[in-house]
């Protein structure tokens, strides 16, 4: 079956540091990738997403590209900030068929940005 | 609204109740999916609807779990004879038809916090 491997945290980064979120998932067929993120008392909201091989996603100065050689969608921002702390889910959705359409989720990474 | 509507915000019920959990999805949305958010357990997947039927239910946990969906757009969670491991958050998101199978977003609710004690 589909499943998505990410680190695992907490990961703990000063202010202004490079931060990076290692996710690989194992499926067949072509699925589509996402990066979803909790911020403290909020819900779940996408931060990010790539539909195919060599796509790169990005938003709010985070970057992810799907490596299909590698099946990873590394998680990526050059200067991370203190409004950045949330916990961060890598997820994907499997491109075979009707009914196949949910979300399987990573465990998620607490990310903590210290001033 | 804009978004996707969860109701009650928080529940707090006795061990052996019913409750009932209610999802309005974003209007025009076709697709909706329920996940369940434990602490130590990452997102969860419970059912799937299209419309409303649902292709896939292999998330349920057991046969205390069901749910459906009525004119394509409000669900309802039910959980019979609750027990102390359903609290939980449980979360209802929406997309248009297809899902993240075509790369559509899915939006999510903020959740139903629900304390079974």
């Amino acid at each position: 079956g589909n499943s998505v491997t990410q680190m695992e945290g907490p990961v703990t980064l000063s202010e202004e540091a490079f931060l990076t979120i290692n996710c690989t998932y194992t499926a067949t067929g072509y699925p589509s990738l996402f990066w979803y993120v909790q911020y403290p008392g909020e819900g779940l909201q996408l931060l990010l997403k790539a539909t195919k091989a060599d796509d790169k996603g990005s938003n709010k100065g985070f970057e992810a590209t799907y490596r299909k050689e590698t099946t990873s969608f590394h998680l990526e921002k050059g200067s991370v900030q203190v409004s950045d702390s949330a916990v961060y889910f890598c997820a994907l959705s499997d491109g075979r068929s009707f009914g196949n359409e949910k979300l399987t989720f990573g465990t998620g990474t607490r990310l903590t940005i210290i001033p | 609204g804009a978004g996707v509507s969860q109701s009650p915000s928080n529940k707090v019920t006795e061990k052996g109740k019913d409750v009932e959990l209610r999802c309005d999805p974003i209007s025009g949305h076709t697709a909706l999916y329920w996940y369940r958010q434990s602490l130590g357990q990452g997102l969860e997947f419970l059912i799937y609807f299209q419309g409303n039927s649902a292709p896939d239910k292999s998330g349920l946990p057991s046969d205390r779990f069901s749910a459906e969906r009525t004119g394509g757009s409000v669900s309802t969670l039910t959980i019979q004879r609750t027990q102390q491991e359903d609290s939980a958050v449980y979360l209802c998101a929406s997309s248009s038809e297809g899902g993240g199978r075509f790369g559509n977003t899915i939006y999510f609710g903020e959740g139903s916090w629900l304390t079974v004690v």
